[in-house]
């Protein structure tokens, strides 16, 4: 049984460039979510996509954007990178049956460095 | 705002000892709250979900006691391992959300 997966698991990018990061959740998940984690912090939340939809965003701007497949994988967007978003971004999949109170299950993750 | 204070220094102990992790927080009212284990460069792994209404949660050498009063949740490992050294997170949720916030994570080192 496969698990989260995502790619590419390091990537290197400039001030300015974009971005997408990509998930597969877990068979037989149908809801994504992604965090966002900077270096000696806890994960934080940015949005959750269900049925195709963001159903849930965090504090970010608008400059992460993201999307969800037919087949329940996602991509994150960042455009016009800053430095700042240099992190490790975790991709993290659960079931909606559960209301949002089951465990998520999280990818490698993702770690993006900006220059 | 919303805020959550785990031990922000890391947290040594010989093997066989009992460990115990804090998790506090303020200006939140969670319906239920959750530990992870993370370990370096890996994305964290759900280990116990404790309610509201619980008091204790228990799973193998795992305890999870949750203090809606005092607002802190107990995390501790009994006769801890080597194995065990890792960064453990709270995260609290809310069934009214669909986001988890989380604490910045305590490092557990075990010594053998």
């Amino acid at each position: 049984d496969a698990g989260v997966t995502q790619s590419p698991t390091h990537l290197i990018k400039t001030r300015g460039q974009q971005v997408t990061l990509r998930c597969s959740p877990k068979s037989g998940h149908d809801t994504v979510s992604w965090y966002q984690q900077a270096l000696g912090q806890g994960p934080q939340f940015i949005f959750q996509y269900y049925e195709e939809e963001e159903r849930q965003r965090g504090n970010f701007p608008d400059r992460f954007s993201g999307h969800q497949f037919p087949n329940y994988s996602s991509e994150l967007n960042v455009n016009a990178l800053l430095l700042g978003d240099s992190a490790l971004y975790l991709c993290a999949s659960s079931l909606a049956g559960t209301g949002g109170t089951g465990e998520l299950f999280f990818g490698e993750g993702s770690r993006l460095t900006v220059l | 705002s919303q805020k959550i204070e785990q031990n922000s220094e890391a947290l040594n102990i010989q093997e066989g000892k009992t460990a115990t992790l804090t998790c506090n927080y303020t200006n939140y009212s969670p319906a239920y709250l959750q530990w992870y284990r993370q370990d370096p460069g890996r994305g964290p792994v759900f280990l116990l979900l404790i309610r509201e209404n619980e008091k204790e949660k228990r799973k193998e050498r795992l305890k999870v006691t949750f203090d809606t009063t005092l607002k802190q949740s107990l995390f501790h490992i009994t006769a801890s391992q080597p194995a065990d050294s890792a960064t453990y997170l709270c995260a609290l949720g809310h069934s009214g959300t669909y986001k988890y916030i989380f604490g910045t994570g305590t490092r557990l080192k075990v010594l053998a």
